[in-house]
């Protein structure tokens, strides 16, 4: 039984520098979801995908930040001319979703990407 | 808008004793689902247990369970006989019945002292 995972687990680069982030979710998982997580915080909600479409973005996901589900199975998230408070965990997750959100819907995370901004 | 409160930054425990952590919440929506998720120091976010707004019956699983209040629209998760690989991070989450958004609190650091 195959987790969420993610790559890379960690990152480092120079401020100005595009990263990309990769997330493989469960196989039959139809539900992708990006978080970032700051130092002493809780996750907090980027984006939602449902198969290949984008159906939801915070007020966080500037637009530096993009991400994609091409063909409804991993998904990418993009981070253009990196600022050091970008420096954060990036968890992604999935579910298996079947009409709407339901409350009990539980979301599986993977091993996060540590990035670095220096 | 919804809320979660961990008023908890540390708690110590002795091994194969049993923890309580606290967490309240704040909806106005009726139908909303409350989880709890262990972070370790390698970072991954594990699923512990789940409970529904309308659950009538506190969940348990294995050696968790909450103590689920609604009126007080608290929600504590207990864990018996601590383990010393209980030791992380522990956070309180909501989700709103028709929203993908899953909200957060801050987190309990739990350490296990053998």
């Amino acid at each position: 039984d195959t987790g969420v995972s993610q790559d890379p687990r960690h990152k480092i680069t120079k401020r100005g520098q595009n990263v990309t982030f990769r997330c493989d979710p469960i196989s039959e998982h139809n539900r992708l979801y990006w978080y970032r997580q700051t130092l002493g915080q809780g996750p907090e909600f980027l984006t939602y995908f449902q198969n290949e479409a984008q159906l939801e973005k915070s007020r966080l996901l500037s637009d530096r930040f993009s991400a994609e589900r091409p063909k409804g199975s991993f998904s990418t998230l993009e981070i253009q001319r990196t600022e050091q408070g970008d420096s954060a965990m990036y968890l992604c997750a999935s579910s298996l979703g079947t009409s709407g959100g339901a409350a009990g819907e539980t979301q599986y995370f993977g091993p996060g990407t540590r990035l670095l901004v220096l | 808008a919804q809320k979660i409160t961990q008023t908890q930054p540390g708690m110590f425990v002795q091994e194969k004793e049993a923890v309580t952590l606290d967490c309240t919440y704040d909806t106005s929506d009726q139908s909303y689902g409350l989880f709890w998720y262990k972070q370790p120091s390698s970072g991954e976010m594990i699923f512990l247990i789940y409970q529904g707004s309308y659950d009538e019956q506190n969940a348990t699983e294995g050696r968790y369970s909450l103590n689920f209040q609604k009126a007080r629209k608290s929600t504590n998760l207990v864990i018996s006989a601590s383990q010393l690989g209980d030791s992380a991070m522990y956070f309180c989450a909501m989700r709103v019945e028709g929203y993908q958004k899953v909200t957060f609190g801050t987190g309990t650091k739990l350490q296990v002292i053998p």
